[in-house]
């Protein structure tokens, strides 16, 4: 079966300071990676996605991600943290011909403290 | 309005009222999705729409009835629910051009919170 996890619930890191979500996947066949960032009382928002190419994929707000195949991850970055980063970030798998099909992580909570 | 809306935000219901939430995606896309989202828990797929016909029922309990009138449109029908139905419950769309569904961003709505007493 097709699966995400997040393995932290909470992230915890000062501000100014680099952060990192983890996302591992277990898929069968080559996935499309999305990060998603969800704020209180509101939907989620996408932040970047691998498809193909260069492993290293950079997105909204300063955020990037790197996918390594040998280790089936797709951890999320950022070289500094800001408060306003603080967030629920929920890392997403697709498949080719799954009809745009995604499977989520449980989600992370990210807080970033002055 | 722009992006992805959702109405109510909040909803209250007994178990045995009937109710329906709406989505109006303002982004020209061709797809529509229903996902419920419990707290704790990996967001949950509950129905796909593409072109307007649904093709993904993610085994979701005959209570649940969408409805996708148009490309823009998506409802989700509410009837005898039960208390563990209590979620939020979010509409997203997509643009598919063949089988580029699979990796286009999915753009969702705000959610509507729903509480079954």
């Amino acid at each position: 079966a097709q699966s995400v996890a997040q393995p932290e619930d909470q992230v915890n890191v000062a501000e100014g300071n680099p952060l990192t979500v983890k996302c591992t996947y277990s898929v069968s066949g080559n996935p499309y990676l999305f990060w998603y960032v969800q704020y209180p009382n509101r939907g989620l928002q996408f932040l970047l996605k691998y498809i193909t190419g260069d492993n290293l994929v950079k997105g909204s707000y300063g955020f990037e991600a790197e996918f390594n195949k040998s280790q089936t991850s797709f951890h999320l970055k950022k070289p500094s943290a800001l408060v306003s980063d603080s967030a629920l970030y929920f890392c997403a798998v697709s498949l080719y011909n799954q009809g745009g099909k995604l499977i989520f992580g449980q989600g992370t909570e990210l807080s970033v403290k002055p | 309005e722009t992006g992805v809306t959702q109405t109510p935000r909040h909803l209250v219901m007994g178990m045995t009222n009937k109710k329906s939430l709406k989505c109006e995606q303002h982004l020209g896309h061709n797809a529509m999705y229903w996902y419920k989202q419990s707290a704790k828990k990996p967001l949950e797929l509950m129905f796909v729409y593409s072109l307007e016909e649904r093709v993904e029922n993610n085994s979701v309990p005959s209570r649940f009835s969408p409805e996708c009138p148009n490309s823009s449109h998506l409802f989700l029908h509410l009837h005898t629910l039960q208390p563990e139905d209590s979620a939020l419950y979010l509409c997203a769309s997509s643009q598919e051009h063949g089988r580029t569904v699979d990796y286009n961003e999915q753009f969702f709505g705000p959610g509507t919170r729903l509480t079954v007493l």
